[in-house]
């Protein structure tokens, strides 16, 4: 158990709608970072959060938006859903910015969209 | 250029022998991190072993062991005595301290053969 949680853990909806993924980050920790797994597909990266601030943009759609909460805990809001939007979301902290300091994920969300 | 590649998109070992998996990275910064991350087909992102840029020795965490060669910008991952439960998805991560984002490979798929 990484201590990063994530809900919930699957999610199946239809095109056009709108869900929110949650995540809580390890105790401690400051940086909350969003990726998106495809089917047979590598790691991307979405976006990155820390202390409540966004710090780093990747390749998050704009119908993509999350924020990072004052309790740290951050949500991820994806909206006019698409069939290819389908894949495993993770969440993952850091306790700091520094090179040393690793990634913990959580366990995921799968989004199924119908 | 990418940051991280990985030649290695599918590897075979027999049990109880060693196998190492190719990284190499591109970067420019003095100090940068080094991570590889283990993904069983359960889903999860198990973090493995860091090496730092100034480390003047190879990490080790047990069975994992990192083969950094800085001059060759790599840092190739060596598992000892393979076992069934290594079976997995293996990604190579950078962290660079001019930015914020980790940069991920885009993985090496391991299959232990008893």
């Amino acid at each position: 158990d990484s201590g990063v949680t994530q809900t919930p853990k699957h999610l199946i909806t239809a095109t056009g709608q709108r869900v929110t993924l949650r995540c809580s980050p390890r105790s401690g920790d400051l940086s909350v970072y969003w990726y998106q797994q495809s089917l047979d597909q590598g790691l991307q990266f979405l976006i990155q959060y820390y202390n409540g601030e966004e710090r780093a943009k990747g390749n998050i759609l704009e119908r993509f938006s999350a924020q990072q909460f004052p309790d740290l805990h951050s949500e991820l809001n994806l909206s006019s859903l698409e069939l290819g939007d389908s894949a495993l979301y993770f969440c993952a902290s850091t306790e700091g910015l520094s090179t040393y300091n690793e990634q913990f994920f959580g366990p995921g969300t799968r989004l199924t969209v119908l | 250029a990418q940051k991280i590649t990985q030649t290695q998109p599918g590897m075979f070992v027999q049990e109880k022998e060693a196998v190492t998996l190719d990284c190499t990275y591109d970067t420019s910064d003095p100090s940068y991190g080094l991570f590889w991350y283990k993904q069983p087909s359960s889903g999860e992102m198990i973090f493995l072993i860091y090496q730092g840029s100034y480390d003047q020795q190879n990490a080790t965490e047990g069975r994992y062991s990192l083969n950094f060669q800085k001059a060759r910008k790599s840092a190739n991952l060596v598992i000892s005595a393979s076992q069934l439960g290594d079976s997995a998805m293996y990604f190579c991560a950078m962290r660079e301290i001019t930015g914020n984002q980790f940069y991920f490979g885009t993985g090496t798929s391991l299959t232990v053969i008893p």
